[in-house]
């Protein structure tokens, strides 16, 4: 099946810092990528949904100049989460479409960041 | 707004065990039902879907059937393996408007040999 790998898979920086995460579809191209972000047994939530070489759209709530995403090509999305503070930490997981059904999305394993 | 509302877990039963995660949910008009698994170090894989009312869906053993009237989409597998053990999500999509993945909270199963 398809692949989506996210590097790094985790992440500790300071407190005013930027972390960027990289998504990546392996074997295929990536029309549409999706971020999303779980804390502790809470669900994954939709921070926004990207599609390659225009805007981000963002889900309402989600600071667009605090988490920068970047899809410039078919198979790399980038989230800058940028002067990143401790209530920034979670676990961000990308996922990758190529087309079709709103369903059939391929995920990443999931980015774990510590902001101390 | 749509939402998913799953069993709290872990969950921990030994193998061959009967297995049930429950999950409800609210939304508008009928949604696509689904449950995602996530093994350890893996990202989220579509394990099994239904996209209408009294639809079973089904694969590697694990069963769930759309029930209207109760709104449930309950998970459940007659005789797990310890391979099973993993994170399971349920999740919908509305028809209606965005068609945007809504996700219960997770659920970790762990079955012992």
């Amino acid at each position: 099946g398809a692949v989506v790998s996210q590097h790094p898979s985790w992440v500790i920086c300071k407190s005013g810092t930027s972390v960027k995460i990289e998504c990546r579809s392996l074997d295929f191209q990536a029309t549409t990528m999706f971020w999303y972000r779980q804390f502790p047994k809470q669900s994954l939530m939709l921070m926004a949904t990207s599609n390659e070489g225009s805007k981000a759209t963002y889900e309402q709530g989600v600071e667009k100049d605090k988490f920068l995403i970047n899809h410039a090509s078919l198979t790399l999305s980038t989230l800058t989460v940028t002067s990143a503070h401790p209530e920034d930490s979670s676990f961000y997981i990308c996922s990758a479409r190529a087309g079709g059904e709103a369903e059939t999305q391929y995920f990443g394993p999931g980015t774990r960041l510590l902001v101390l | 707004g749509n939402s998913v509302t799953q069993m709290e877990g872990p969950v921990t039963l030994s193998e061959e065990a009967f297995l049930t995660i429950n999950c409800t949910y609210t939304a508008t008009g009928y949604p696509s039902l689904f449950w995602y698994v996530q093994y350890p170090g893996e990202g989220l894989q579509l394990l099994l879907k239904a996209t209408k009312a009294d639809d079973k869906g089904s694969n590697k053993g694990f069963e769930a059937t759309y029930r209207k009237e109760t709104t449930s989409f309950h998970l459940e597998k007659g005789s797990v393996q310890v391979s099973d053990s993993a994170v399971y999500f349920c999740a919908l999509i509305s028809i209606q408007g965005a068609q945007k993945l809504v996700f219960g909270q997770g659920t970790r199963l762990t079955i012992n040999p």
